[in-house]
């Protein structure tokens, strides 16, 4: 039973499409992040919410759009994909956001061609 | 800035040798710190957390770390390493009021027959 689930696995898609990753937990967790992976492993936060509301949106191209349905859902679309935007990209929760950690899903490798 | 530094991007080490894996982090960083490891292709797994009390804490498969205050450290060991713990290790902390996690940039602990 997996805590914290993303879809899909593996994406690969062509320059200027749109996309879509999605993000379920399971674990009754009130916080959900998004994390993008680069090349070299570096792990960057790009967006937090707590209960449904956006608390962290760092300095992210305004193609990346969060969308958090519910406490449980936290979706990532990404309009006119470019080059650039090739990259792993993880789903988070915790319950609350202040002095817990974090568990991860699995990742979404991106692939802009 | 807010940082959290590990000082080391590879370590290489033989089967069953001690290894240390090293991180320090800003004072703007709280003192909630974590170290995850990530398996190929796989997502980030907590190892083990430092939240308040001891300063030395066990986490699992073997790890434990020592909380610094005065050096502002948090580094990661064990005491005789397997194949299996080939991976990377990500030191991370809270931050920015602690809703972010932001993580090290990594160590690749590359264990060898």
């Amino acid at each position: 039973d997996t805590a914290v689930s993303q879809t899909p696995k593996y994406l690969v898609t062509q320059m200027g499409n749109d996309k879509s990753i999605k993000c379920e937990q399971n674990l009754g967790h009130d916080t959900m992040y998004w994390y993008k992976q680069d090349s070299k492993k570096f792990l960057k936060i790009m967006f937090s919410y707590n209960n449904k509301e956006l608390i962290i949106n760092e300095t992210v191209p305004n193609r990346f759009s969060p969308k958090s349905p519910d406490k449980a859902h936290l979706n990532l679309h990404i309009n006119s994909l470019e080059l650039g935007d090739s990259a792993v990209y993880f789903c988070a929760s915790s319950q609350g956001a202040k002095n817990t950690e974090a568990f991860f899903g699995q990742g979404t490798r991106l692939t802009v061609v | 800035a807010q940082s959290v530094t590990q000082l080391d991007s590879q370590v290489p080490v033989f089967e069953e040798a001690p290894v240390e894996l090293r991180c320090n982090y800003s004072s703007s960083v709280s003192v909630y710190l974590f170290w995850y490891v990530q398996y190929p292709n796989q997502g980030l797994q907590l190892l083990l957390k430092y939240l308040s009390g001891s300063t030395l804490v066990k986490g699992i498969n073997g790890f434990e770390a020592e909380f610094n205050k005065s050096q502002t450290s948090f580094h990661l060991r064990k005491p005789s390493v397997h194949i299996s713990d080939t991976a990377e290790y990500f030191c991370a902390g809270r931050s920015g009021g602690y809703n972010k996690l932001i993580f090290g940039a990594g160590t690749r602990l590359a264990v060898h027959p």
